[in-house]
């Protein structure tokens, strides 16, 4: 069963434009949520992320929205420019402690953005 | 700044072969992961360890085992190396306490032929 979905496989937009990439999420054990971009041949690289005690986190062209009753959440980046196309990831962990901070990831977007 | 090093980019493996992948990071972190990546499966858990000699396991870690002797080593070994496990292993470390990232390596591109 999946924890952590990314439904679109793909999104193309104009440079300039904004950008939103979606997260859904079945686990309310949850607590910290990140996103990762990665190019090809490299491994992912952190972005931005939120905890749940928070709804938005803004770092520069790129913002995390959190809607924790929707189990839901979002990155807009904004304006968009031809460096960030990439595979971006979204990622959850539970409240940390124990050993239970394993991060788990959706399937990845691949962004497109055309000059 | 934070490193993760895996020592090999690129891998070629025959099937059988007992395969060591190796990682290591120089933060102190409590945390180290193995993960593979495929195309439209994304970044699967195969193993996970938060102290030395200390290990869980992930999603898929069929076929495959871990060592963690030192804290900065976190190792991959597949026992009997197959053609499905052909993929982008990568690994991660992070600091123990919740609400911090995970800092990743280049990877290894493993081929099994």
């Amino acid at each position: 069963d999946q924890q952590v979905k990314q439904n679109s496989p793909s999104l193309s937009v104009q440079e300039g434009r904004i950008s939103i990439l979606n997260c859904d999420y079945t686990n309310s054990m949850f607590d910290y949520f990140l996103w990762y971009k990665k190019y090809p041949a490299e491994g992912p690289t952190f972005l931005i992320s939120i905890s749940s005690i928070k709804d938005k986190n803004e770092d520069g062209r790129f913002t995390v929205f959190l809607n924790k009753s929707a189990k839901h959440l979002s990155l807009h980046i904004v304006p968009s420019q031809p460096g960030d196309s990439a595979v971006y990831f979204c990622a959850a962990s539970p409240a940390a402690g124990g050993g239970s901070e394993k991060l788990v990831f959706g399937k990845g977007t691949k962004l497109t953005v055309n000059p | 700044d934070v490193k993760v090093t895996q020592s090999s980019r690129y891998l070629v493996k025959r099937t059988g072969e007992k395969v060591f992948l190796e990682c290591v990071q120089d933060m102190d972190h409590e945390n180290m992961f193995w993960y593979r990546q495929d195309p439209g499966l994304g970044l699967r858990l195969i193993y996970f360890s938060y102290d030395v000699k200390m290990k869980e396991k992930g999603d898929i870690p069929e076929g495959y085992s871990v060592s963690r002797e030192k804290k900065e080593r976190f190792s991959l070994i597949l026992e009997s190396a197959s053609t499905n496990q052909t993929s982008m292993y990568l690994c991660a470390s992070s600091s123990a306490g919740g609400f911090t990232e995970a800092f990743f390596g280049q990877g290894t591109r493993l081929t099994v032929v």
